[in-house]
């Protein structure tokens, strides 16, 4: 069964430090994987996603994240962090293998930007 | 730009009551998805379909949960009877596949049974 793990409940950091959160997964085959925000009493946003190809990738709100394929990881990074981006962030992957593909969520990181 | 519709945005219930939420995709999405969130928690999967076809609802509660995409277009999720557990937000989320194509969410029905 693929799963996700977002080890880290809580990640503080101050306005203008780089911030890091945290993802690894599990899959039988090989995983497409994606970040999503979230926003008090809204739904997930999308920022970005890793298909094939090149290991970092970009999104919105100049939001990145590295493709670790022996690590089994995708943190999500950004060089500067703003207040704004404090928010509930997720992590998710769906297998390539199996005829269902659910899209699997970690239990999410919520990040505070500090000013 | 296209958007994920749901209703109602919120919904208060006695227990042993009826309620159904209602979803329509964006338009072309093939993939539509239920998931149950549970605040300061990761959104947990219901059901999924695949035009009008079920392809997992393993985490669907089938005693009281039931779902359906009767054209392959709009969805209804209904609790019956409601428990006070089932307290939790919905979303409702669409996908053009069930491949590298990321999902798109609603704004969710948050569910309150008291």
């Amino acid at each position: 069964a693929q799963s996700v793990a977002q080890p880290e409940d809580q990640v503080n950091v101050a306005e203008g430090n780089p911030l890091t959160v945290k993802c690894t997964y599990s899959v039988s085959g090989n995983p497409y994987l994606f970040w999503y925000v979230q926003y008090p009493n809204r739904g997930l946003q999308f920022l970005l996603k890793y298909i094939t190809g090149d290991n970092l990738v970009k999104g919105s709100y100049g939001f990145e994240a590295e493709f670790n394929k022996s690590q089994t990881s995708f943190h999500l990074k950004k060089p500067s962090a703003l207040v704004s981006d404090s928010a509930l962030y997720f992590c998710a992957v769906r297998d390539t293998k199996g005829s269902a593909r659910q899209l699997t969520f970690g239990s999410g990181t919520q990040l505070t930007v500090l000013p | 730009e296209a958007e994920v519709a749901q209703s109602p945005r919120y919904k208060i219930t006695e227990k042993s009551q009826a309620v159904a939420f209602w979803c329509d995709p964006i338009s072309g999405h093939a993939t539509l998805y239920w998931y149950r969130q549970i605040l300061g928690q990761g959104p947990e999967l219901l059901v999924q379909f695949q035009d009008e076809s079920v392809v997992d609802d393993s985490q669907l509660p089938k005693d009281r949960f039931s779902a359906e995409r009767l054209k392959g277009v709009d969805s209804t999720l209904k609790i019956q009877p409601a428990e006070l557990g089932d307290s939790a937000m919905y979303l409702c989320a669409s996908s053009l596949t069930r491949g590298n194509t990321e999902a798109f969410f609603g704004q969710g029905t948050r569910l309150t049974v008291v």
